[in-house]
């Protein structure tokens, strides 16, 4: 079966650096997602990697792994609005042959003044 | 603002009613999928339509039943459900069903049935 770990909870306090770490243990990986979702809204998209390293996009950094299938997602210079669910999402090859993101339970994130 | 919306965001209903969820999506994607959101669990991934074919049926039991007349427009029709089934219904669209394409998601249709 497939397998996509992720801690429940993380707080942090404003202006730190936090690291959500995401492990799995699927077939057929062709990629990885991170979304955020705020309470009551839509996941949004922030990150895909397919290639192990790091990808920088502002405050928000993504590393993956894929000889350990592990991946984390690295928030810098914290803000109040960062508090949100961060999800995980293994983009997988199904049954159809098509590849379809299977997300984890997610991560919720609150900073703190 | 996602591109995709859906309609209605809240609905409650009862046991034998039969309602409808509605998604539409105005980004030009041609594949779109139902997830069910629950306290404490994952996405669950439900259907996926390609170029207004299903594609996946992720074992939903038949009280849920999709629809997809075009690239742009994706319905859940419910009907005879359970209290479990009570979740945040999110609909969302991407460009293809490629490993590192992004899906845009809706707002969600939160369920409550009684």
């Amino acid at each position: 079966g497939q397998n996509i770990d992720q801690p429940t909870e993380m707080t942090a306090t404003e202006g730190a650096i936090v690291q959500i770490n995401c492990t799995y243990q699927t077939s057929g990986f062709n990629g990885l997602f991170w979304y955020q979702q705020h309470a009551g809204e839509a996941p949004t998209f922030l990150s895909y990697n397919v290639l192990d390293g790091l990808e920088e996009k502002g405050r928000f950094s993504s590393f993956l792994s894929r000889s350990k299938g592990y991946s984390y997602l690295l928030l810098k210079e914290l803000q109040m609005k960062d508090s949100a669910s961060y999800l995980c999402a293994v983009s997988l090859a199904s049954s159809g042959g098509s590849y379809i993101p299977t997300f984890g339970r997610g991560t919720s994130l609150i900073v703190h003044p | 603002e996602t591109g995709v919306t859906q309609t209605p965001r809240h609905l409650v209903m009862g046991m034998t009613n039969k309602k409808s969820l509605k998604c539409e999506q105005h980004l030009g994607h041609n594949a779109m999928y139902w997830y069910k959101q629950s306290a404490k669990k994952p996405l669950e991934l439900m259907f996926v339509y390609n170029f207004k074919e299903q594609t996946e049926n992720n074992s939903v039991p038949s009280r849920f039943s999709p629809e997809c007349p075009n690239s742009s427009h994706l319905f859940l029709h419910l009907h005879t459900l359970q209290p479990e089934d009570s979740a945040l219904y999110l609909c969302a669209s991407s460009a293809r069903l490629a490993g590192g394409d992004t899906q845009y998601f809706g707002p969600g249709t939160r369920l409550t049935v009684l």
